[in-house]
């Protein structure tokens, strides 16, 4: 089965930017979706089809995909930012729905 | 604004079987443009796609859980269900329903569920 890799845990500063990355054998051929999950909250689609944005999220997130690693951006971090971002492909070889790991965004 | 909302018992014994509801407001299930899916997260770990299932009562599963689950819609009542057998300790999680934002390939989980907390216990 296909397989997403995340880093568990990305640090940075406030107004920095942070870039979470996403790896899976060829991932550029697919559309990469990413979420936005706070403690105790459902997750919130923040980036999808690679690169767009669902109305209402701020234009400091984006997204790239390219070769085995999909990135999310997020510009000018704010301390509102932290929390777990997932990372979403379909395997159309098993037609499923693959979750990345996950990884821990914390503001300093 | 479509808005869904899992229910179901929050404690479930183990071999049994694990029964979770969303009903959806603010649009039709019917409408025919959508696939509809559950998605659960154990305490303090990642998002597990459980299935997904189309208005015609097509459905995907997770091939790790398929031989567990069954997924069913009842369009009259603007819901859709899940049934997860012969549940362990392992199955304890909060469980999510969400809606794919279109029947297209690979899409994304547009609107979410708030949650369900299922604990597998005796």
């Amino acid at each position: 089965s296909y397989v997403l890799t995340q880093p568990p845990s990305v640090s940075v500063a406030p107004g920095q930017t942070a870039r979470i990355t996403c790896g899976g054998n060829n991932i550029g051929s697919k559309s990469v979706h990413w979420y936005q999950q706070k403690p105790g909250q459902a997750p919130v689609l923040v980036v999808y089809d690679d690169s767009d944005r669902p109305s209402g999220i701020p234009e400091r997130f984006s997204g790239s995909n390219s070769g085995n690693t999909a990135t999310l951006t997020i510009s000018r971090v704010e301390a509102g930012d932290e929390a777990d971002y997932y990372c979403q492909v379909w395997d159309s070889s098993s037609d499923s729905v693959v979750f990345g790991g996950g990884t821990k965004l914390t503001v300093l | 604004q479509v808005q869904l909302q899992e229910s179901g018992p929050g404690l479930v014994k183990p071999s049994q079987t694990l029964s979770l509801t969303c009903t959806v407001s603010g649009g039709s299930i019917s409408s025919g443009s959508y696939y509809w899916s559950w998605i659960r997260q154990p305490a303090g770990k990642g998002l597990e796609w459980i299935g997904r299932i189309y208005t015609s009562g097509s459905t995907n599963y997770n091939p790790s859980l398929k031989s567990r689950v069954t997924i069913s819609v009842d369009t009259s009542k603007n819901q859709f269900s899940l049934k997860l057998s012969s549940v362990t300790a392992a199955d304890t999680a909060v469980y999510y329903c969400a809606r794919v934002r279109s029947i297209a390939v690979a899409q994304p989980f547009d609107y979410w569920g708030q949650g369900t907390l299922v604990t597998v216990s005796s």
